[in-house]
């Protein structure tokens, strides 16, 4: 069965922390992205990688970064945790090709920023 | 900025009718539609694909296409007490930035 694991369920850091957000897919997919998913705003693509070592930013890159050194895993890092950041973060991996263009998400990690 | 919009509901039918939840969206280049259901608590799954004008029917669901009008439509006939979740349209262009309206609860009443 498809799975896309993001490392931790809830998340509480403080201000100023870096953060990592890690999400692991089992599929061989090459696309995976990252959203953040507040009330009444919907899922906001934060970045997305095209393959290993490739990425684009999306509509709210600012204060994130991401790294994928491996095709199964794609981190999604705070440099410098702010209270705005606190959210539903949803990690997502897609088959380049997919005629369905189907998005599989992770289970999400509500990070919260004190 | 691409925009996708939806009535955030809640949007409450009686068992056994028919829900009907719309979507429309900004940009007209937009090729690829999708009906994503989220229940509480729970991520997102995908639902319906549509590419091109008309209806295409799943099931249970039917999902509807009107690029002129720049409007896309989810039918749920037969709603059962299940199918009570959020309901997201998301909309993409040639790349791979899907954008995700900010979903329409929807509450089917036994």
């Amino acid at each position: 069965d498809v799975k896309v694991t993001q490392s931790s369920r809830y998340l509480v850091k403080r201000t100023g922390e870096k953060v990592f957000l890690e999400c692991v897919q089992d599929m061989d997919h090459e696309n995976m992205f990252w959203y953040r998913q507040d009330p009444g705003l919907g899922l906001r693509l934060i970045y997305f990688s095209y393959d290993v070592k490739m990425k684009e930013k999306g509509d709210i890159p600012e204060g994130y970064s991401v790294s994928r050194e491996k095709k199964e895993r794609f981190s999604l890092i705070l440099e410098s945790a702010s209270t705005n950041q606190t959210s539903m973060y949803l990690c997502a991996s897609k088959l380049a090709g997919d005629r369905d263009e189907k998005l599989f998400f992770g289970s999400g990690t509500q990070l919260s920023v004190l | 900025q691409k925009e996708v919009e939806q009535n955030s509901g809640p949007l409450s039918v009686p068992e056994g009718a028919i829900a009907s939840l719309n979507c429309t969206y900004s940009d007209r280049g937009s090729q690829s539609f999708f009906w994503y259901r989220q229940y509480s608590g729970k991520s997102p799954e995908l639902i319906m694909s549509i590419y091109s004008n008309g209806d295409k029917e799943d099931g249970r669901f039917t999902a509807q296409l009107n690029k002129a009008s720049q409007y896309v439509s989810l039918l749920i006939r037969d709603s059962q007490p299940s199918d009570s979740a959020t309901y997201l349209c998301a909309v993409k262009g040639n790349g791979q930035n899907f954008v995700f309206g900010p979903g329409t609860r929807l509450s089917v009443l036994p």
